[in-house]
């Protein structure tokens, strides 16, 4: 364990369906981070978190859709996904504007849209 | 933006043998992160190191951010240092720009 937790661990969905994935720390963090790693393409922020508030949200489409209730919560909500959507989804956090700290992932939730 | 280039894209080394992955960049950056993901998915952040030396056991990076390169060093491998090596750097705290990796298999 990392100190960052996600479930679940792999979900099947149809591109109808509305599913949520869920992300928590348990690390003190101020800043929380989803990213999308497709096979054979470098990791993609997709929204960044700080203090609760969205800061990045690099042209994500809208059928993703982030929550972070509290800074040591973080959802991404799914509605009618594609099947070029299947990917592993990580979260990750950190203590931004501290120096020397780096990022904890946790273990991601591997998505397949069938 | 900032570019990254990682090298080798693939590297395989019998157990014991050391080696070296570079990480170039294209700009002036105050975040380089090394992660190392295991077969399973899970990234472990290794290095928090803009610039300087830091040693970790058998890992050390180096960082010279005037040249704009970073090294990790691996020593006496162990078949579990198998996985892909990122490095990641940003001139923020928020957005990081990743590698492609270097994909490393060790054998036994």
């Amino acid at each position: 364990e990392t100190g960052v937790t996600q479930t679940p661990r792999h979900l099947v969905m149809g591109m109808t369906n509305k599913k949520s994935l869920k992300c928590e720390q348990h690390l003190g963090h101020n800043a929380m981070y989803w990213y999308k790693q497709s096979a054979k393409k470098p990791l993609e922020l997709m929204f960044v978190y700080s203090l609760e508030e969205r800061v990045e949200n690099n042209s994500v489409p809208s059928r993703f859709s982030p929550e972070c209730p509290n800074s040591s919560h973080l959802f991404l909500h799914l509605h009618t996904l594609q099947p070029e959507d299947s990917a592993l989804y990580l979260c990750a956090s950190s203590q931004a504007g501290i120096e020397g700290y780096g990022y904890t992932f946790g273990s991601g939730t591997r998505l397949t849209v069938v | 933006g900032i570019q990254v280039e990682q090298s080798p894209p693939d590297l395989i080394l019998q157990e014991g043998a050391n080696s070296t992955l570079r990480c170039n960049f294209s700009d002036s950056v105050n975040n380089l992160q090394w992660f190392h993901q295991n077969p399973w998915g899970q990234l472990i952040n290794l290095f928090y190191i803009p610039s300087g030396t830091k040693q970790n056991g058998r890992l050390s990076a180096t960082t010279v951010a005037t040249e704009r390169y970073s090294l990790l060093y691996i020593s006496s491998s162990q078949t579990t240092d198998s996985g892909v090596y990122f490095c990641a750097v940003g001139d923020s705290n928020y957005q990081l720009i990743w590698g492609a990796g270097t994909k490393l298999i060790i054998k036994p």
